[in-house]
């Protein structure tokens, strides 16, 4: 099968400006994640959703950070305005489970985009 | 809410010797367990996961890890290491939050090995 698609892989942009980053989830995942992974840390979550809806966002910093997964398949992830802290890989995963039975389901992960803030 | 401590952001054996990494939960309630790896510029890919179904799993590469409900631990090993296990080792845990179940994950146990 397919994995999980994320583009682009590096973006490199100012402060202030604002990015975007796409993921295609593993097809059939009802279930996606996006993580930040800061330098020398492990995976934070920041949203996840069930098919189109959100389950989880307590983590966004939605003053800032927004994402959405239009009809359930894909999803985006926009920063505006970006600051200096956002610079972090972004991961995408999904999982075939839902949320209420997802526990005991792995994570598939893409290979995240790169942000570099400057 | 869950958290994941793993003891040691940097691990270094020769080749041949015994892996350990250590990670520890806290919950009540035993969740779902998991260790991933992530080799450079990529995404983590699953070793293993423990379900309640026995307390000493099996994963990919020779790794294993064993559930401790009494020490709240989920230790990683493998008996012999190989230069190519050198990467970061993620433990994380997958509780249920107000119906839902939410991944948490460790900061990272870089594993060295040398020649």
């Amino acid at each position: 099968e397919a994995g999980v698609a994320q583009s682009p892989r590096y973006k490199i942009i100012e402060k202030r400006q604002s990015v975007a980053f796409w993921c295609n989830p593993i097809s059939g995942h009802a279930t996606l994640y996006w993580y930040q992974q800061i330098l020398g840390q492990g995976p934070k979550l920041l949203i996840q959703f069930q098919n189109n809806g959100v389950v989880d966002d307590s983590q966004l910093p939605k003053d800032r950070f927004s994402a959405e997964r239009l009809k359930g398949v894909d999803s985006t992830l926009k920063i505006q305005p970006a600051k200096l802290e956002d610079s972090a890989v972004y991961l995408c995963a999904s999982s075939p489970g839902t949320p209420a039975s997802v526990g005991n389901s792995p994570l598939h992960f893409g290979n995240g985009t790169r942000l570099t803030v400057t | 809410a869950q958290s994941v401590t793993q003891l040691g952001s940097h691990v270094s054996v020769s080749e041949g010797a015994l892996v350990l990494l250590r990670c520890n939960y806290s919950s009540s309630v035993p969740p779902y367990l998991f260790w991933y790896v992530q080799y450079p510029n990529q995404g983590l890919q699953l070793l293993l996961k423990y379900t309640s179904a026995a307390t000493l799993v099996k994963g990919i590469n020779g790794f294993e890890a064993e559930f401790k409900k009494s020490e709240t631990s989920f230790h990683l090993t493998k008996p012999s290491a190989h230069m190519s296990d050198a990467a970061e080792y993620f433990c994380a845990v997958s509780d249920r939050s107000g119906g839902s179940y939410i991944p948490t994950f460790g900061r990272g146990t870089s594993l060295i090995v040398h020649p």
